[in-house]
């Protein structure tokens, strides 16, 4: 029941976009972003609920497909400090949340 | 300073010896989770709790034990840790809305050695 991350790892220049997906087989209460630098605790991104809502980081956007179940979080104009491994949050039952395996996000001037 | 605080921040132990890590937040969050930590596993939730008298179990609760007595401690006790619960553990607090919660804030992490 662990949602699938894809790509796991992606390498990108300064200022190049990125998308990052996630899918799961559960029917979804949210999806919720969040980004980890090596030898740091997670910090949030995005949350996105049934029925549209979003709250989140000024300069990354998401998508959640409710019918898919299916989330994208877009990286564009990518800098420096983007670099960190991506998780994205499942929310299956209320306030129970399943994590993907992450993608590794590397950026390079 | 709005936080999230664990300790300890580092624990060495043995098998079989009762262990308590501590959580605990500042912010008047009703939502209290804790996740482990392994590499090529990404987070896994052990137990959460919507509020003071909501608490579930998480993907993994093999082995734990949580007690949320009042709003801002969130203990995770190991009656009898093993192997195989040497990892990194994270606390983590979210404002919630109803039977929504939000941006979830994690503690430093705990990393549990057991031998």
């Amino acid at each position: 029941q662990q949602p699938v991350q894809s790509p796991q790892a992606v390498i990108l220049r300064e200022g190049e976009d990125a998308v990052i997906n996630c899918s799961s087989s559960k029917a979804l209460y949210s999806v919720h972003w969040y980004r980890q630098k090596h030898g740091e605790a997670p910090v949030f991104l995005m949350i996105l609920l049934k029925g549209g809502e979003q709250k989140g980081h000024e300069k990354i956007s998401a998508s959640f497909n409710e019918k898919k179940q299916q989330s994208s979080l877009y990286l564009t104009a990518s800098q420096l400090s983007y670099s960190g491994t991506y998780f994205c949050g499942t929310e299956i039952l209320w306030g129970k949340l399943i994590f993907g395996q992450g993608t590794e996000l590397s950026v390079k001037p | 300073e709005a936080q999230v605080t664990q300790n300890p921040r580092y624990l060495i132990t043995v098998t079989g010896k009762k262990l308590t890590v501590t959580c605990s937040q500042n912010m008047n969050h009703e939502y209290m989770s804790w996740y482990r930590q392994d590499p090529g596993l990404g987070l896994r939730q052990i137990y959460y709790s919507m509020n003071v008298e909501v608490t579930d179990k998480g993907d993994v609760p093999e082995g734990y034990k949580v007690s949320r007595k009042e709003k801002r401690n969130f203990p995770l006790i190991l009656e009898s840790p093993s192997p195989n619960q040497t990892s990194l553990y994270f606390c983590a607090s979210s404002p919630s809305r109803g039977a929504m919660f939000y941006e979830q804030y994690f503690g430093p992490g705990t990393r549990l050695t057991v031998t």
